[in-house]
C-alpha cells in the first residue's frame, strides 16, 4: 500500500518570503502521479500542481514549483514570493497510474504573516 | 454554477435522523468520489463511482449509502450515524473511468456534518 508523509505539521513565514513544504511517499509502483492541493479556511480543496512520475522535469505553476526526486521518493513544494492568500492547509497526494484513488498526507498548515 | 458544488454546506443531525448530502459536477466528468476529512486524520476515500457504477467501497459502514443516478450527480445517504461520523465530507470528480487515464480530481467545497 502507498503512504504519503508530510513531516511539517505547521509552518509560518513572512509575506514575500520563499517557503518549501516537504513530502515523502512510499510505493513500489514505477508509474504514478503526485499532487499538491491547497485547502484555505473556506475548506475548498484546490489543485496547486501535478507531477507525472515519468517526467524528469519539475512541474511549475507561476509562483509554485516542485522538486521531484524519484529515487528518494520526495516531492517538495516551493512557494516563491509568498502572499497572504497562500495561507492554507497544503496536502500532498499520490495516485497510481490508471487508478482513481488518491492517497493523501496529513497536511501542513502554512501561515503567511504580513 | 461551475465546477463541483455540494449541498448543504453545513448539517447538524441526531443519531436517529436520515439525511442526504448532494454533489453536482458541471465539468463533464465521468467519475465521482466521496471523501471524509476528520480532524487530525488524512483524507479518506469512501466511495468511487465511474460511469455511474460503484467501483470502490473503501470499507465504509453501511450507515453511509451512496447513490449515483447519473454522471453529474452523486448523493450520500446518511442514517443512524454516530458522533464519530462528524467530519467534513468532500465530493470530487474527474475524467477517467475506463479510459485508463489518470486524471486530476477536482473537489467541491464540502459539507460540514455534526452528529449529536
Amino acid at each position: 500500500a502507498q503512504t504519503v508523509t508530510q513531516s511539517q505539521p505547521e509552518m509560518s513565514v513572512q509575506e514575500a518570503e520563499t517557503v518549501t513544504l516537504s513530502c515523502t511517499y512510499d510505493t513500489s509502483e514505477n508509474n504514478y502521479y503526485l499532487f499538491w492541493y491547497k485547502q484555505p479556511p473556506s475548506r475548498q480543496m484546490i489543485l496547486v500542481i501535478r507531477q507525472e512520475a515519468y517526467k524528469q522535469q519539475n512541474a511549475t505553476e507561476n509562483r509554485f514549483s516542485v522538486n521531484f526526486q524519484k529515487a528518494a521518493k520526495s516531492f517538495s513544494l516551493k512557494i516563491s514570493d509568498s502572499q497572504l492568500g497562500d495561507t492554507a492547509m497544503y496536502f500532498c497526494a499520490f495516485m497510481k497510474h490508471g487508478a482513481q484513488k488518491l492517497v493523501f498526507g496529513q497536511g501542513t498548515r502554512l501561515t503567511i504573516n504580513p | 454554477e461551475t465546477g463541483v458544488t455540494q449541498t448543504p454546506r453545513h448539517l447538524v443531525m441526531g443519531m436517529t435522523n436520515k439525511k442526504s448530502l448532494k454533489c453536482e459536477q458541471h465539468l463533464g466528468h465521468n467519475a465521482m468520489y466521496w471523501y471524509k476529512q476528520s480532524a487530525k486524520k488524512p483524507l479518506e476515500l469512501m466511495f468511487v463511482y465511474s460511469l455511474e457504477e460503484r467501483v470502490e467501497n473503501n470499507s465504509v459502514p453501511s450507515r453511509f449509502s451512496p447513490e449515483c443516478p447519473n454522471s453529474s450527480h452523486l448523493f450520500l445517504h446518511l442514517h443512524t450515524l454516530q458522533p464519530e461520523d462528524s467530519a467534513l465530507y468532500l465530493c470530487a470528480s474527474s475524467q477517467g473511468g475506463d479510459s485508463g487515464n489518470t486524471e486530476t480530481q477536482y473537489f467541491g467545497p464540502g459539507t460540514r456534518l455534526l452528529v449529536l
